[in-house]
């Protein structure tokens, strides 16, 4: 059964880094062909997509945030970590981490994690 | 980039009846656009997928495993509709389109389905 579990702060201070981390459980991102995305839900809004990573390492960014984001993959320990950088109250929403069996759709989420831009 | 545009912001309908959703793409997609489905408080949940294969052709689509045959996704090129049969209760929920023709990928700004 795959699961992704996100974690980080609830609370990050205007102008901090924010540090996300999905772990991953029921597959590997080593397999031909997955991939990890991370999207963005502010309260009441729509999604929005910010980043994927494939299997082979290759990272896609949102253009809208490309300079603020980095991914990176720690397929030892069955991980993704999302690093945004100079927060926003405008950042303020639920991140997702979701498993691409194709690096297209996404077929599993996790249960996403709130996270708060304020000082 | 691609941009989705997705209507109606919402809908109001009744258990059993017909609707449809549009999605259109800023430049033609091929059949690339998926569909989700979402509940307050709750990840999306995937209802429709393309995928990419090797032979030619239009990328076929289909149903995420669990999704009742109620839901259809059509269309291609620029301009895509999910059509739910015969609303059930259940149904109810705010639903998103995603064009995963290239990267950067994105998401319609969704629609709200609620109970008339």
């Amino acid at each position: 059964q795959i699961t992704l579990k996100e974690s980080g702060p609830t609370l990050v201070k205007p102008t901090q880094t924010l540090t996300l981390t999905c772990t991953l459980s029921g597959f590997s991102l080593s397999d031909a062909g997955v991939a990890v995305g991370w999207i963005r839900q502010p309260p009441g809004k729509a999604l929005e997509w910010l980043a994927l990573i494939y299997w082979d390492d290759d990272k896609r960014y949102s253009p809208s945030h490309k300079n603020r984001l980095t991914i990176t993959k720690d397929t030892s320990k069955n991980r993704v970590v999302l690093t945004m950088t100079n927060m926003d109250p405008v950042d303020t929403a639920t991140y997702y981490c979701a498993h691409s069996p194709t690096g297209r759709a996404f077929d599993i989420w996790g249960q996403g994690t709130m996270i708060t831009v304020s000082s | 980039d691609i941009q989705v545009t997705q209507s109606p912001s919402s809908l109001s309908a009744s258990v059993g009846d017909r609707v449809t959703i549009t999605c259109r793409a800023s430049q033609s997609i091929s059949t690339f656009l998926n569909w989700y489905q979402q509940k307050p408080g709750k990840a999306p949940r995937l209802l429709i997928y393309t995928l990419a294969t090797s032979q030619s052709g239009v990328p076929p689509r289909f149903l995420q495993s669990g999704v009742p045959s109620r839901f259809n996704g059509s269309g291609s090129g620029t301009d895509f509709t999910l059509t739910i049969s015969s609303l059930q209760p259940e149904d109810f929920a705010t639903y998103y389109c995603q064009q995963s023709y290239t990267t950067p990928y994105s998401f319609g700004q969704g629609t709200k389905l609620e109970i008339k």
